[in-house]
């Protein structure tokens, strides 16, 4: 089945220590997504890829950063977690980015835990 | 104001219970209206969308978008035990998609 995978599902890491989280989909989709989630809120958009652009949003912290080497993977980089970056972190991706009805198809997310 | 304002609950109702989630907006060049539901420790899955204004049925769920009020609803029909999850509604602007905050909701046996 095509589908979109995140590993690892758990992650724990303490503060300050650099962690990446890794996503992988089998759709062929050009879009993907990376998202946070805390708990009981909406996810917000931390950023995207279209292909291989980069759109950062406005208000994601320089902490965060991303890589796209191919259409398949996408890894998102933390810097430097803060005990304010524990939360679930989920990738998605979609066809054709904003068109109309594309559907966004998420992973099952990583939840990262930060000491 | 939020730009999508979403109840969080939590919703508890009986089995076979007739469920009505609700969202309203604030900006009425909204087009694409979509409803996601996420179990526990999963991804978003998408349940169903809408273009425009009316309603739309897919075996229990109906989406339901009314413009002129800027409210969008979701309504499961014999709910059962696991329908329980949290459901998002969303709305596309763009690439992105705007977000409620989600509506937890528990159906009890």
């Amino acid at each position: 089945d095509a589908m979109v995978i995140q590993n690892p599902r758990y992650q724990v890491t303490q503060f300050g220590k650099p962690v990446t989280l890794s996503c992988s989909q089998t759709l062929n989709h050009n879009v993907m997504y990376w998202y946070q989630q805390k708990s009981s809120q909406a996810p917000k958009l931390l950023f995207h890829y279209y292909d291989k652009d980069f759109n950062n949003e406005a208000d994601t912290p320089d902490n965060f950063q991303s890589r796209r080497p191919n259409t398949s993977f996408c890894f998102l980089d933390i810097r430097s977690p803060g005990l304010g970056d524990a939360a679930m972190y989920l990738c998605a991706t979609s066809r054709d980015g904003g068109q109309g009805s594309d559907e966004q198809f998420f992973g099952p997310g990583t939840r990262l835990t930060v000491l | 104001q939020k730009e999508v304002e979403q109840d969080p609950g939590p919703l508890s109702v009986p089995e076979g219970a007739i469920v009505s989630l609700n969202c309203t907006y604030s900006n009425s060049a909204f087009q694409y209206f979509m409803w996601y539901r996420q179990y526990s420790r999963k991804g978003p899955e998408l349940l169903m969308y809408t273009y425009s204004s009316g309603n739309k049925e897919d075996g229990r769920f109906t989406a339901q978008v009314d413009k002129s009020s800027k409210y969008i609803s979701l309504f499961i029909r014999d709910s059962q035990p696991s329908d329980s999850a949290t459901y998002l509604c969303a709305i596309r602007a763009d690439y992105q998609l705007i977000w409620g905050a989600g509506t937890k909701l528990i159906i009890k046996p």
